[in-house]
């Protein structure tokens, strides 16, 4: 079993729907939380990041982390084409710099 | 502030050959980390350095190697490579504290034939 699981989809919305993704985890060792947006042929670009458990909103972007159930969510708000692109979880365990990342979804918002 | 940058972008070699990678940090960024990404692994950590010395390390063979020099710039060397070697290397930079946010270069696509 992998230490963070994330359904790789594809999923496909029209745009303006509120996209959700999520990351399941195992190791209660990790203590912050990551949402990275990558383009075809691109390096991953940092969304969100969060330390704690409950929400965080940046935008048309909320990462929410549940500790208690080792579950994190990314809402997309208002989805456009522009944000069609793999989405990574990533985590930390705060005492290195490794970070562990999920497979990726793989978004698609349609006109 | 410029971004990570990595050289080269694309790089085709054959089995056997060996490969060296190059990273630049954000400036000021101390930490330089490298990942492989595959369509089957998805992303996985190959090694951490800072401040010149190596300070974390994946489950990679040891065919796959790094340094960094004074400057912060790191290079990661794959010897002998196999056609699995075949993937996106990319490398993040941070300042190099606990649980500081990783930036990513654009990667270097390797093709091993």
């Amino acid at each position: 079993q992998k230490e963070v699981e994330q359904d790789p989809g594809p999923l496909s919305v029209p745009e303006g729907a509120i996209v959700s993704l999520n990351c399941t985890y195992s190791n209660s060792a990790f203590q912050y939380f990551m949402w990275y947006r990558q383009y075809s042929r691109k390096g991953p670009e940092l969304l969100m990041y969060t330390y704690s458990s409950g929400n965080k909103e940046d935008g048309r972007f909320t990462a929410q982390v549940d500790k208690s159930s080792k579950y994190i969510s990314l809402f997309i708000r208002d989805s456009q084409p522009s944000d069609s692109a793999t989405y990574l979880c990533a985590m930390g365990t705060g005492t290195a710099s490794k970070l562990t990342f999920g497979t990726g979804t793989r978004l698609q918002v349609t006109l | 502030k410029a971004g990570v940058t990595q050289t080269p972008r694309y790089l085709i070699k054959t089995r056997g050959q060996q490969v060296t990678l190059s990273c630049s940090p954000i400036s000021g960024h101390r930490s330089v980390s490298w990942y492989q990404q595959t369509p089957g692994q998805g992303l996985q950590f190959l090694f951490e350095y800072f401040s010149e010395t190596q300070r974390n390390k994946g489950n990679f063979p040891g065919r796959f190697s790094g340094r960094q020099f004074s400057n912060s710039r790191s290079e990661m060397n794959v010897s002998t490579l196999e056609l699995g070697d075949s993937a996106l290397y990319l490398c993040a930079s941070s300042r190099g504290g606990q649980a500081e946010t990783q930036y990513f270069g654009p990667g270097t696509r390797l093709l091993v034939l």
